[in-house]
């Protein structure tokens, strides 16, 4: 069946520091991927998505390509703040299942000053 | 703001009891997803809700179930609580079809003691 997989945590970067969290999926057909952010006490918030392969999504920094030929959508910032420390989860959706929504265990980041 | 709405924001209550969870979904959206979300199984997919009828099941116990009314809102109902129930719960809508995202609700802490 369809799958997210994300690498663990928790991470752990300076201020400025590069960021990637890996994530790869498992699905039959063209699903949509997304990249969910959630802060300390709150639920979770669309950080950007891609709805087929080579698109980039981007927002606020980061950014997210749809790579199909290595089923990946890897989250990358080039300078992460002290803000930016939150869970982050990678998600799919294929129409091929329903539209059903399958989640990332999350991962979390701490960006230290 | 999402547009989505949950209430209570916070709800203790003893072993054995019964709670409800309500859900208003963003104006407009038909599907209705309701995850737990706990420290030790992460994000889980609990249940969905079409235009009033369930669409997908997930990791969701005989002691919960869920309903969604003809005017989308949606409750969540949970029976003979116990201690490991003590989760965050969220609810997300989205418009079905299509590469559409989930918006999320802030969520329902349910502590059980």
């Amino acid at each position: 069946g369809d799958s997210v997989t994300q690498m663990e945590g928790p991470v752990t970067l300076s201020e400025e520091a590069f960021l990637t969290i890996n994530c790869t999926y498992t699905a039959t057909g063209y699903p949509s991927l997304f990249w969910y952010v959630q802060y300390p006490g709150e639920g979770l918030q669309l950080l950007l998505k891609a709805t087929k392969a080579d698109d980039k999504g981007s927002n606020k920094g980061f950014e997210a390509t749809y790579r199909k030929e290595t089923t990946s959508f890897h989250l990358e910032k080039g300078s992460v703040q002290v803000s930016d420390s939150a869970v982050y989860f990678c998600a799919l959706k294929n129409p091929n299942t329903g539209n059903q929504f399958y989640f990332g265990t999350g991962t979390s980041l701490t960006v230290i000053p | 703001d999402s547009g989505v709405t949950q209430t209570p924001k916070h709800l203790i209550t003893a072993t054995g009891q019964r709670v409800t969870l309500r859900c208003s979904p963003r104006s407009g959206d038909l599907s209705v997803y309701w995850y737990q979300q706990s420290l030790d199984q992460g994000l889980q997919f609990l249940i969905q809700y079409y235009n009033g009828e369930e669409r997908a099941k997930g990791n969701i116990l005989e002691r919960f179930s869920a309903q969604q009314f003809p005017d989308l809102h949606s409750e969540l109902n949970l029976s003979s609580l116990e201690l490991g129930d003590s989760a965050l719960y969220f609810c997300a809508s989205s418009v079905s079809g299509g590469p559409y995202e989930q918006y999320f609700g802030p969520g329902t802490r349910l502590t059980v003691t």
